[in-house]
């Protein structure tokens, strides 16, 4: 067990729709990442936020979109919903941002878009 | 674009054997971290290494990372069944506020 919680485990839509994904980063970690893994790309870095603040930005697409609350949790939005976003949803934490941090990673979020 | 580039993709083997998996790269990385995954779930860390010419080693497994922090290898000795799993690498940079930039895997079998 990493410490990182992530909610829901599985989710299921429809195109179109709208859906948040939660993450809850381990006990005093600052640092926020939020991962895509489909079976042609990989992991790919989406963005991180630091203590509230967005810190980097990857290949996020503009209909989705995150933030982080006072209280470090996360959540990520993912809007008008294609058949390609289906995919495992990872977020990370680390205590810093720096180059050597570890980040720990949450068990996903499987999202199938029907 | 993936930066990092890893070998061999798929890799079946008997329990006992030793198996060495690369990952390559044409960046400079501040740091480099290996991770084991099971279907379905979430990577588990197993190391980060971060100087040049830096070897880590943790019971069975070996990491290495390259001198000019580009690349990396990861050895395992006496493969257990246990080992199986997919393998990721993954790189971290400055420019990219320090996330994550994975390779696409190794899946290994490890068979009795």
């Amino acid at each position: 067990d990493s410490g990182v919680t992530q909610t829901p485990k599985h989710l299921i839509t429809a195109t179109g729709q709208r859906v948040t994904l939660r993450c809850s980063p381990r006990s005093g970690d600052l640092s926020v990442y939020w991962y895509q893994q489909s079976l042609d790309q990989g992991l790919q870095f989406l963005i991180q936020y630091y203590n509230g603040e967005e810190r980097a930005k990857g290949n996020i697409l503009e209909r989705f979109s995150a933030q982080q609350f006072p209280d470090l949790h996360s959540e990520l939005n993912l809007s008008s919903l294609e058949l390609g976003d289906s995919a495992l949803y990872f977020c990370a934490s680390s205590a810093t941002s720096g180059s050597y941090n570890e980040q720990f990673f949450g068990p996903g979020t499987r999202l199938t878009v029907l | 674009t993936q930066l990092l580039e890893q070998s061999p993709q798929f890799l079946s083997i008997q329990e006992g054997e030793n198996l060495t998996v690369y990952c390559n790269s044409s960046s400079v990385f501040s740091s480099l971290q290996w991770y084991r995954q099971e279907p379905g779930e979430g990577p588990v860390l197993l190391v980060t290494v971060v100087t040049g010419g830096e070897v880590k080693k943790l019971k069975r497994l070996t990491f290495q990372f390259g001198d000019a922090r580009k690349d990396s290898s990861l050895h395992i000795t006496a493969a257990q069944t246990g080992d199986t799993g997919l393998y990721l690498c993954a790189g971290a940079r400055s420019n990219s506020g320090y996330a994550l930039n994975f390779g696409k895997g190794t899946s290994l079998l490890v068979t009795p």
